[in-house]
């Protein structure tokens, strides 16, 4: 079973529509990331979080929010989804001491 | 803002050649450097860290850094064509902030020809 596991895999949905996208984690980090990547423009920092009680915004969180609602769990929202929010989104976790970061396996999101 | 610079390619090689990736970096604090793998439509995984100048070897990967050129290089040994991916160098970035903690360039893609 992989370490860092998002959910859904694969989402196709409609322009205005809610969508949740999910992480957990058995690595045991404390940090915790979302990244988006569109071919050309690599990974860009949507949100993380450093434990339960700390989230930060990262260079491109406007229209997305997230929830850290444990230390394995650090979901991402997007409010009200548009076309050019279709791209891949990956979650990553980190410890404190280290700063490499392990990856999901990313879910593949199309905004119609 | 902290920057991460790598030529985007595609680098070419034949298969058995020595295939070569490099990145510079913009902040001379930084003190963790790592490489990552990334086969299309995969996640990146980590290959390579590095943390102090000079080479570091694994199997048919070398991290090499120098830090007073603010410089970090992957050297691939006989290259196969399953090491044909996009390779990320990553810094980390003390200072936080909404470049977060570790900071991407955007890869280099790497095609092996048989």
């Amino acid at each position: 079973d992989a370490d860092v596991t998002q959910t859904p895999r694969n989402r196709i949905t409609k322009t205005g529509k809610r969508i949740m996208l999910e992480c957990s984690q058995t690595k045991g980090h404390d940090r915790m990331y979302w990244y988006r990547q569109d071919p050309g423009l690599g990974l860009r920092l949507i949100y993380y979080s450093f434990d339960v009680k700390d989230i930060n915004k990262g260079e491109i969180s406007d229209g997305y929010s997230v929830s850290r609602q444990a230390q394995a769990k650090f979901s991402l929202s997007l409010e009200s989804a548009i076309p050019n929010q279709t791209a891949l989104y990956f979650c990553a976790t980190s410890d404190r001491r280290n700063t490499e970061a392990f990856f999901g396996q990313g879910t593949r999101l199309t905004v119609v | 803002q902290k920057e991460v610079e790598q030529n985007s390619g595609p680098l070419s090689v034949p298969e058995g050649a020595i295939a070569s990736l490099n990145c510079t970096y913009s902040d001379r604090v930084s003190q963790s450097f790592f490489w990552y793998r990334q086969y299309s439509g995969k996640s990146p995984e980590l290959i390579m860290s590095i943390y102090s100048n000079g080479d570091k070897e694994d199997g048919r990967f070398t991290a090499q850094l120098n830090k007073a050129s603010q410089y970090v290089s992957l050297l691939i040994r006989d290259s196969q064509p399953s090491d044909s991916a996009t390779y990320l160098c990553a810094v980390n970035n003390p200072y936080g902030g909404s470049q977060g903690n570790l900071i991407f360039g955007k890869g280099t893609k790497l095609s092996v020809k048989p």
